[in-house]
């Protein structure tokens, strides 16, 4: 697999149900970035994870990180329609560029 | 809050013809970069650079592109021949240095007829 894959490519759910997305890398990192997209739109940051923290949160949103593993997951809590979009983790390689994976397509449901 | 802004927002263009994508990035930004979505399918890595020079491109990054920032706050990509295959929507991001979090533009839609 590339570097920066993300499972499952795609998750239909209710809303208020919780959403978990999982990344999985090949080189060891700095850290690690989860970004949204909207459909047809630009990339937003949601939040960065160190490859010294194990654990982050921000909002509804709870990043885990396994450096061992070489994997992380995003979890969004109490989702919404709003939440509708694709996820991509991205990881900064040795040199100057980002990694991005091919993303999960998640839809909640109203 | 300070935002990478790009336009046009949709090119439209023939083939073979030359398109410039501009950008203006975040002021305090030392990083550039620029990055393509053909529909459906991943981010894909273009090229970053710094201190007015490339210092890393893909092997998409052929010879039909070319980036510079000419005033030291557009940045801009340029397509010399564009082809069928080129539509894709571009983006420019930007970092203040490599561990940090990268900005992301809204975008450019370049259609290629």
């Amino acid at each position: 697999s590339q570097q920066g894959e993300e499972d499952p490519q795609a998750l239909s759910i209710q809303e208020g149900e919780n959403a978990t997305m999982n990344c999985s890398y090949k080189t060891s990192i700095n850290n690690l970035q989860w970004y949204r997209q909207n459909s047809g739109r630009g990339l937003v940051h949601l939040i960065l994870i160190r490859s010294n923290e194990r654990e982050k949160h921000s909002g509804r949103l709870r990043v885990t990180l396994d450096t061992s593993k070489k994997s992380s997951s995003l979890l969004i809590t109490a989702s919404r329609a709003a939440d509708t979009a694709s996820y991509f983790c991205a990881t900064p390689t040795g040199g100057f560029k980002t990694i991005f994976g091919a993303g999960t397509r998640l839809f909640v449901k109203a | 809050e300070p935002e990478v802004t790009q336009t046009p927002s949709h090119q439209v263009t023939q083939m073979g013809q030359e398109v410039i994508l501009r950008c203006v990035p975040i002021s305090n930004h030392l990083y550039f970069y620029w990055y393509r979505q053909i529909l459906g399918q991943k981010v894909e890595f273009l090229v970053s650079f710094y201190n007015n020079e490339i210092s890393e491109k893909s092997e998409i990054f052929d010879d039909q592109f070319s980036v510079e920032r000419p005033d030291g706050s557009n940045f801009t990509l340029k397509i010399r021949s564009t082809k069928l295959e080129d539509s894709a929507m571009y983006f420019c991001a930007g970092r203040q240095g490599p561990p940090d979090t990268q900005y992301f533009g809204p975008g450019t839609r370049l259609t290629v007829l």
